[in-house]
């Protein structure tokens, strides 16, 4: 089951950073946050991940509380072909091994708007 | 890098037959890969996990004799929907991982059962 739970819905002016909210209050230690997102009809294409810093790559940055019970995704720049549904995950992991696995909730969609 | 691709993309099948969907991760060896499903508007359930040379690991509700998983080798996992009917209609999307990191999505096959 999903861990996450995020605004169904968000709106952004091209060229604005979105900023994407996620709670995560039940993580544990050492559960990753995973930023997914899918464009219709399509297979979801991979943001961002972090623990417990924060991190940045070319594509958004991810902020992380330090509590760790919630994380913010920023899109910098918002283009129109960003408008996707955005999913936050928490990644579970089994005890006793290194495998996790990604339960999906129902993300938000953002819509970038001209 | 972590290319991961699904044949065949869309396949309209007659009731009470079985469809086999494959996916192949391209560049790199993935011993466990994932199977979702996801229905119009709604978010991915994860259905089982796929490991390879051993039984795939159903989630709860997900009926195994249905849908059946082999992981016979390193690149390639495949998803049989034995007997399908109009309720199996859906978009199922696979998953490699190729660390313990990394997840990498396929582009999804929309099935429709008729």
């Amino acid at each position: 089951d999903a861990k996450t739970t995020q605004p169904p819905s968000m709106d952004c002016a091209e060229g604005r950073a979105a900023n994407l909210p996620c709670n995560h209050s039940t993580i544990s230690g050492n559960e990753y946050v995973y930023w997914y997102r899918q464009i219709h009809s399509q297979g979801p294409q991979y943001i961002i991940h972090g623990l417990k810093n924060n991190e940045t790559n070319e594509m958004a940055s991810l902020i992380i509380t330090e509590d760790r019970k919630s994380s913010t995704l920023i899109l910098p720049h918002a283009t129109l072909r960003d408008t996707a549904v955005y999913y936050c995950i928490v990644r579970i992991i089994d005890r006793g091994s290194t495998l996790g696995r990604l339960y999906f909730g129902r993300g938000t969609q953002l819509t970038v708007w001209p | 890098g972590a290319v991961v691709s699904q044949h065949p993309s869309w396949v309209i099948c007659k009731s009470g037959t079985s469809v086999k969907i494959e996916c192949r991760s391209l560049d790199f060896q993935a011993t466990t890969m994932f199977w979702y499903r996801q229905f119009p508007k709604q978010s991915l359930m994860l259905m089982a996990t796929s490991n390879e040379g051993s039984k795939a690991t159903y989630e709860q509700g997900v009926e195994k004799d249905k849908f059946l998983i082999n992981h016979a080798s390193l690149t390639l996992s495949t998803l049989t929907v034995t007997s399908a009917h109009p309720e199996d209609s859906s978009f199922y999307i696979c998953s490699a991982s190729r660390t313990e990191y990394g997840y990498t999505f396929g582009s999804g096959t929309r099935l429709t059962v008729v």
